[in-house]
């Protein structure tokens, strides 16, 4: 079974700049989840989808932060304009709806490393 | 906010010792404790898990007990081995995840 698949693996901007990550979850996987991950820290939500709805944005920068599902499977993040604090590890995880799993065990892609200079 | 800890930040243990790690939380909400391993550019892995219907889970030479009333959840490895090294991270929620700061297990030989 393929796993959860992110791109690009890194990438490196000047502050200001825009920047867009891609997820494609697991085959099947209704919810899709967006982290965000500092050197040194846990991973920390941002935007949690179940299909192509927003479940939980509560901790998303919408100032500056954006991500969509628009057909209920990929998911895009972007950034926009990235600030030198947005350097991170931004981490998606997809898992099957949690009704029907009794709990969300979460399957996390490989991750996408930003830099901002 | 969330006040949550996990201890110890590093831990290291000889190859075939035990090592344990433990997280508290304050989410009276939370009905759901995995711990994930991450490697050194890899994504978070899921090792075991529970759920707070159940005190304790073994898979293994992993096991995880939790204390609701206290508040909080411990991973156990025994018979600790090199390729254990890795980052730790507890967490817990009822959907969405909130993450302990994470412990690097170190495996001395």
């Amino acid at each position: 079974e393929a796993g959860v698949a992110q791109s690009p693996r890194y990438k490196i901007i000047e502050k200001r700049q825009s920047v867009a990550f891609w997820c494609n979850p697991i085959s099947g996987h209704a919810t899709l989840y967006w982290y965000q991950q500092i050197l040194g820290q846990g991973p920390k939500l941002l935007i949690q989808f179940q299909n192509n709805g927003v479940v939980d944005d509560s901790q998303l920068p919408k100032d500056r932060f954006s991500a969509e599902r628009l057909k209920g499977v990929d998911s895009t993040l972007k950034i926009q304009p990235a600030k030198l604090e947005d350097s991170a590890v931004y981490l998606c995880a997809s898992s099957l709806s949690p009704g029907l799993a009794g709990y969300n065990e979460q399957f996390f892609g490989p991750g996408t490393r930003l830099t901002v200079l | 906010g969330e006040n949550v800890e996990q201890h110890p930040s590093t831990l290291s243990v000889q190859e075939g010792d035990s090592a344990v790690i433990k997280c508290t939380y304050s989410d009276s909400a939370s009905n759901y404790f995995p711990w994930y391993k991450q490697e050194l550019g890899k994504g978070p892995q899921l090792i075991i898990d529970i759920r707070s219907n159940v005190g304790e889970k073994k898979d293994q030479r992993i096991a995880v007990t939790l204390n609701k009333t206290a508040k909080h959840f411990s991973l156990h490895i025994t018979e600790t081995q090199p390729e254990d090294s890795a980052v730790y991270f507890c967490a817990w929620g009822a959907d969405g995840l909130t993450f302990g700061k994470g412990t690097h297990l170190i495996i001395q030989p």
